[in-house]
């Protein structure tokens, strides 16, 4: 069964840092682009970044280019979101994503919360 | 490119159809010749779940209820049946371009009346 768990989120305050960690199973996440997307509280979902199965090829949303940094470890199964200069605005539930063209496996989400 | 669905909400009877539309603002073809329109569900409390890919093709384990149609800008997502367990909200995500980043429409919310 493929299972995708984010972790990592909480409270900061805003300026601060956070690591984002997305650990998969039942399959090799080594063949597969992954993706984190994110929901604002009451709001709909905003596509964050993008990786390639191999790591050469990274997107990322206006929003966060120069801030977030997407990374994955596939010897570790795991997709990474380094989050730094956080902003009010970044508070939302992250989740990460598997596929390229199609989102077809999702995680459950981590809470990131931006606030003084 | 810019997703607008419509409506944003739809109270509908149980056993009664839905229809829920996407427009976008350019069309979704890619080079490749295929179409990058999917829908998600997001049932209250959960995550997104992929119902539909690539405008017509159910994922695994959707039922047969739920159907996608449409081309170029235009799409649709009908749930022939609805029953109490479709309930939430309903998006359209475009990835035709996806190193422009794929964007998703507004959402609509399914409910019963």
């Amino acid at each position: 069964e493929v299972q995708l768990v984010e972790s990592g989120g909480g409270l900061v305050q805003p300026g601060g840092s956070l690591r984002l960690s997305c650990a998969a199973s039942g399959f090799t996440l080594s063949g597969h682009t992954m993706n984190w997307v994110r929901q604002a509280p009451g709001k709909g979902l905003e596509w964050v970044s993008s990786i390639s199965s191999s790591s050469d090829t990274i997107y990322y949303a206006d929003s966060v280019r120069g801030r977030f940094t997407i990374s994955r470890d596939n010897a570790k199964n795991s997709l990474y979101l380094q989050m730094n200069s956080l902003r009010d605005e970044d508070t939302a539930v992250y989740y990460c994503a598997r596929g390229y063209m199609d989102f077809v496996y999702w995680g459950q989400g981590t809470l990131v919360t931006v606030s003084s | 490119i810019v997703m607008t669905q419509t409506p944003l909400s739809s109270p509908v009877t149980l056993g009664q159809p839905a229809s829920i539309s996407c427009r976008s603002s350019q069309s979704l073809v890619n080079s490749d010749g295929n179409t990058y329109l999917s829908w998600l569900q997001q049932r209250p409390g959960q995550p997104p779940r992929l119902l539909i890919y690539q405008i017509s093709n159910r994922f695994s384990g959707v039922p047969d209820r739920f159907s996608g149609s449409g081309a170029g800008t235009d799409f649709t997502l009908k749930i022939s049946r609805v029953e109490a367990e479709d309930v939430g909200v309903y998006y359209c995500m475009q990835a035709t371009q996806f190193r422009h980043g794929p964007t998703f429409g507004q959402g609509t919310k399914v409910e019963i009346k």
